[in-house]
């Protein structure tokens, strides 16, 4: 199984500040078989990223990912009130499909 | 639209089975693979399995393999997560979400989620 771990567990950020979201793998993941999603408090998940770095449908411009192997990152650029969430990686290449435990985005 | 809408909030004891659903509407139901997500009280996302329903080809995470039952019936578009036995540890929001597209995708629909809470 791989295994996600998000760091850092929490961040704390003004609005208007750039995130900076961590996820490593404990082993290579193609970078084809790599999301990010987003969950506000009592809601779903939502996808936000694939193929690690291709925007979902209606994802605005300001979330963007990268990386590749065993590293990889989510950035938020200007971050904004409604962005205050957890965040969840996933892999879905391996068996079983594995989610990171999540990184919470507080906006101060 | 694409809609996957599950079924309400359970209250049950232990020991006691339940069959919790999930219709899609809105796309080719039987077509893409559909999975559930077990969430905790104030944990992350795990995976649990996937179904293909127009077959119902059903595949398990090894941490869910022989406590749960992941079935289809593409007449009515709805798949199911079924426990014989409910454990307090079972108390969870399980999500149905949809694969986008193939069986090695991201999860790109999600249901509103079914609180399972298991007490005596």
């Amino acid at each position: 199984e791989i295994v996600l771990t998000q760091s850092p567990g929490s961040l704390s950020l003004s609005p208007g500040e750039r995130a900076t979201l961590s996820c490593r793998a404990s082993q290579s993941v193609s970078s084809t078989y790599f999301a990010w999603y987003q969950q506000k408090p009592g809601q779903a998940p939502r996808l936000l990223i694939y193929a690690a770095s291709h925007r979902a449908t209606g994802i605005p411009d300001r979330f963007s990912g990268s990386g590749s192997g065993t590293e990889f990152t989510l950035t938020i650029s200007r971050l904004e009130p409604e962005d205050s969430a957890v965040y969840y990686c996933q892999q879905y290449g391996g068996s079983p499909r594995t989610f990171g435990q999540g990184t919470k985005v507080e906006i101060k | 639209e694409v809609q996957l809408v599950q079924s309400g909030a359970e209250v049950k004891k232990p020991g006691e089975s339940l069959k919790i659903s999930c219709k899609g509407s809105g796309y080719s139901f039987s077509k893409f693979w559909i999975g559930w997500v077990r969430q905790m009280p104030e944990k992350g996302l795990e995976w649990m399995g996937i179904i293909y329903p127009d077959d119902s080809d059903a595949r398990y995470s090894p941490s869910f393999q022989g406590q749960v039952t992941i079935s289809a019936d593409k007449s009515i578009n709805t798949i199911y997560l079924q426990w014989s036995s409910l454990k307090p540890s079972d108390t969870a929001m399980y999500y149905c979400a949809r694969l986008w597209l193939q069986r090695k995708a991201p999860l790109d629909y999600w249901g509103q989620g079914t609180l399972v809470t298991v007490s005596s």
